[in-house]
Order: C-alpha cells, then structure tokens, then sequence
C-alpha cells in the first residue's frame, strides 16, 4: 500500500518547548489530516487541511498542507503536559485513499 | 450526538474461537474502515467499506471478515485463522473528501 514518512518517530521535550513533525509521501493527496491518539483511545482529529498552501491554526497548534500536495507539518506551540501522546498524519483522497503516517510519540519533560 | 461507537472495549478470545467486533455510526457516512494497532506502531488497514453490500481487503486482510448489511453498521469478525490476534482495533468513517472519525477503540486479547 502506499507510505507515508512522517518524523520524527519520537520527541523528548521540556514543557514550554516548541514542537514541530512532518509526513512526506510519494503520492499526491487531496486532504491532510491531523490526529492525536491518548494510551488506550481511538484518535481524535485536531486539523484537516484541504487546500495546497493552507495554513491553518487551531490554538497552539499550526498545520500546513504543502504546495506540492506531497507533505504536511503540523507546529505545536508553548508544549503542556496534556499535549502527550501519539500524533498520526493522514494522507486522504478516494474512499480507499486513506494512509496514515507511523505516529510522533510526544513526551513532555516538566 | 453524532458519532462513532465501537463494542466491547475489551474482548478476550480463547485460542480457535471467532469473535466479532462491533462498530456502529449515526453520521451517514459512506466509507467505513477497520485499522489494527499494535503497542508502539501505527495503523494497519484491514477492510473498507464504501456502500452498503460492498468491502475490499486492505493491507492485512487475512485471519479477519467483515460485513455491510446496513450503512450505520460494518462489524469485524476475528477468525480462527488469525494467528496473532492481539491488538487495538480501530473502526473509522468517513465521506470522501472528508476528514475520517474514529471510534474509541476494541482492545483484544488471547487467552
């Protein structure tokens, strides 16, 4: 199936830190999408992002969709304890067109 | 409240047995999907479904079955066949061009 490459597959950081992860793929899609998945619970969408070149913000977290419709970043800023866990990029298109990234398992150092 | 709702939370299977996990979702959603996770990885595609009467093999497909008899509903059997069937399973819906759901998860273990 296809790949996303998402980096990197972990991030040790101090609380009050900056955080940044991307996914790279060989394929074009339509619609990235942004998940966070806490021990033991489904993911939750945190952005979707359907424009190539869109910018878009949700409190301190920033997401981009890359002009080329091959990447996507996702920015996470003045990190807190609750923003650990597991974040997933996705790559969407057709109904069988879903790919997800391998995760960023985030820790946050108090 | 609309949304996506997987049952049990748990589920244990002794060896040979089939168990069948539930998933169900009132957002009139299209395209159904189920995922397994093992500790530490990401998400592996088993089934999709796009409509009713339809669903096509993902990535790892073998050991499991799946059925869509009805929109809301596209529940996942586990099978005998399945040698490694410890995991979290993931259901998601979505409509295309849209962004995906997904439920709170099946934890499954063999005992």
């Amino acid at each position: 199936g296809q790949q996303l490459n998402q980096s990197p597959q972990s991030m040790f950081i101090q609380e009050g830190e900056d955080v940044s992860m991307n996914c790279t793929s060989s394929s074009i899609f339509n619609t990235w999408l942004w998940y966070k998945q806490d021990p033991g619970e489904g993911p939750v969408l945190l952005i979707a992002l359907y424009k190539a070149g869109e910018l878009t913000s949700n409190g301190r977290l920033t997401a981009q969709f890359g002009i080329t419709r091959k990447d996507s970043f996702l920015n996470i800023s003045a990190s807190i304890p609750s923003d650990v866990g597991i974040y997933f990029c996705a790559g969407a298109g057709s109904a069988r067109q879903l790919t997800f990234g391998s995760g960023t398992q985030l820790t946050v150092l108090p | 409240d609309g949304g996506i709702t997987q049952s049990p939370k748990y589920l244990f299977r002794k060896e040979g047995q089939n168990v069948t996990l539930s998933c169900e979702q009132n957002l009139n959603h299209d395209a159904m999907y189920w995922y397994r996770q093992d500790p530490g990885q990401g998400l592996r595609l088993i089934y999709y479904s796009q409509i009713v009467n339809d669903f096509q093999k993902g990535d790892i497909a073998e050991g499991y079955s799946v059925s869509r008899e009805k929109k809301e509903s596209f529940p996942l059997t586990v099978t005998s066949a399945q040698k490694n069937p410890t995991a979290f399973y993931l259901c998601a819906s979505r409509t295309q061009g849209t962004e995906a759901f997904f439920g709170q998860g099946t934890r499954l273990t063999v005992v």
